[in-house]
């Protein structure tokens, strides 16, 4: 049974570029979540798709944008890279149907971006 | 916003000593979950508090939910290495539709010493 894994491990890119990170969930989940770990810092929530739509997002700008595929899996893309985007992209997956989930997050590996 | 802080940020003990870190909610929270992340890995869950007061060990580790739903933490008794490693709350907020939202203190960081 595969966890959550993420594509690439690591990414090397300059300021004003695009990028595009990939996640599988956790066989069985349905929803995932995407959040920015700064170094030595708390992930933080940049959103999260169920049923191919953003349920919620946090206060990350609009060069951060989403899509969820039809089979779970689900992509994050950030436009106009800035040097402050440098950080490790955690994918976290989990099972919510209802509106109020409390379910357990599984996160992959992360892909670590460095902007120069 | 919903804010989370966590103490200590950093805490080094002696192998077999006992550790305590602890995490405040800015609102009122209608769980609280605690993640591991060991260096160089990812946040791996540990354990979730639901009810107001509650109280769960997992062997030398006992979680604590504050009786106002806002506050929690985290214990562990005789440490060993293999407790190193950053030790993350992460909240979700009971008002309105955070539902997909959970929000991580900045973690606590601890480094045993044999």
């Amino acid at each position: 049974d595969a966890g959550v894994t993420q594509s690439p491990t690591h990414l090397i890119k300059t300021r004003g570029q695009q990028v595009t990170l990939r996640c599988s969930p956790k066989s069985g989940h349905d929803t995932v979540s995407w959040y920015q770990q700064a170094l030595g810092q708390g992930p933080q929530f940049i959103f999260q798709y169920y049923e191919e739509e953003e349920r919620q997002r946090g206060n990350f700008p609009d060069r951060f944008s989403g899509h969820q595929f039809p089979n779970y899996s689900s992509e994050l893309n950030v436009n106009a890279l800035l040097l402050g985007d440098s950080a490790l992209y955690l994918c976290a997956s989990s099972w919510g149907p209802s509106m109020t989930t409390n379910e357990k997050l599984f996160f992959g590996s992360g892909t670590q971006l460095s902007v120069l | 916003g919903q804010q989370v802080m966590q103490i200590p940020q950093y805490q080094h003990v002696q192998e077999g000593e006992d550790f305590t870190t602890y995490c405040n909610s800015s609102t009122t929270l209608s769980n609280i979950q605690w993640y591991k992340q060991r260096p160089g890995g990812h946040p791996v869950f540990l354990i979730q508090l639901v009810k107001s007061g509650e109280v769960k060990k997992q062997k030398r580790l006992t979680f604590q939910f504050g009786e106002a739903k806002k506050n929690s933490s985290l214990h562990i008794t005789a440490t060993q290495t293999t407790d190193v490693g950053t030790y993350f709350c992460a909240g979700r907020d009971a008002g309105g539709t955070s539902y997909g939202k959970l929000t991580f203190g900045q973690g606590t960081i601890l480094t045993v010493h044999p």
